[in-house]
């Protein structure tokens, strides 16, 4: 099946810094997602984007599906961004999602 | 606009006890996935179903079992429940060959 790695695993950040989260995936995807998981468990579907990029007040998202790779921008990040961020892709249609690792990230004031 | 539906959001269980977890899609949405996330962990696919029929099935337990029912609301059954079953439980619902959106998941604990 679709190989989905996520980088950083981890990340340390100080409030307002800015940091690229990035996603490769080793096959052709009918669409990829970003969440944020919180600390009570939720996924939070930041973007839904299977190609180009996508903007979300201090979030964005690009997507190069030609190269197969996708990365998610934070700027200024703030300790609310805390938390656990999937990259997971929908090979085609009716078929399962394949989520990565994750990036566990932690904003300290 | 109406989200994925999951009920209960938290269930605390003993070993060996069965449980029951439930999916409403969002309407109109005729695919069911349920996912597991275990502790620490990227959630893992379990089954899903389209048009009532079971479509795909990842690592499901022989102990889990699952069913679409005719409004398209989706059950997953649990029996015999091991202490490695406490994980959160995510449904997501698509329509054709849409996006699948997430429930908020269901927390199961088992004691």
């Amino acid at each position: 099946g679709i190989q989905v790695e996520q980088s950083p695993p981890d990340l340390i950040l100080q409030e307002g810094a800015n940091s690229t989260l990035r996603c490769n995936f080793s096959d052709s995807v009918n669409n990829l997602q970003w969440f944020h998981q919180n600390p009570w468990g939720q996924l939070i579907n930041l973007f839904y984007i299977p190609s180009g990029t996508k903007q979300n007040g201090r979030l964005s998202a690009t997507t190069v599906a030609t190269e197969r790779y996708s990365l998610l921008y934070i700027s200024s990040s703030q300790t609310t961004d805390s938390g656990v961020y999937f990259c997971a892709v929908e090979p085609g249609g009716y078929q399962k999602v394949t989520f990565g690792i994750g990036t566990k990230l932690q904003v300290i004031p | 606009a109406a989200g994925v539906i999951q009920s209960p959001r938290h269930l605390i269980k003993e070993k060996r006890e069965t449980a029951t977890l439930k999916c409403y899609p969002i309407p109109r949405h005729d695919t069911v996935y349920w996912y597991q996330q275990g502790p620490g962990q990227d959630p893992q696919f379990l089954i899903s179903f389209y048009e009532k029929m079971q479509s795909d099935k990842g690592s499901i337990p022989d102990r889990f079992s699952a069913q679409q029912f005719s409004d398209y609301h989706s059950e997953l059954n649990m029996s015999s429940l091991e202490l490695g079953d406490s994980a959160l439980y995510f449904c997501a619902s698509s329509s054709a060959v849409g996006t699948q959106y997430f429930g908020p998941g269901t927390r199961l604990t088992v004691l």
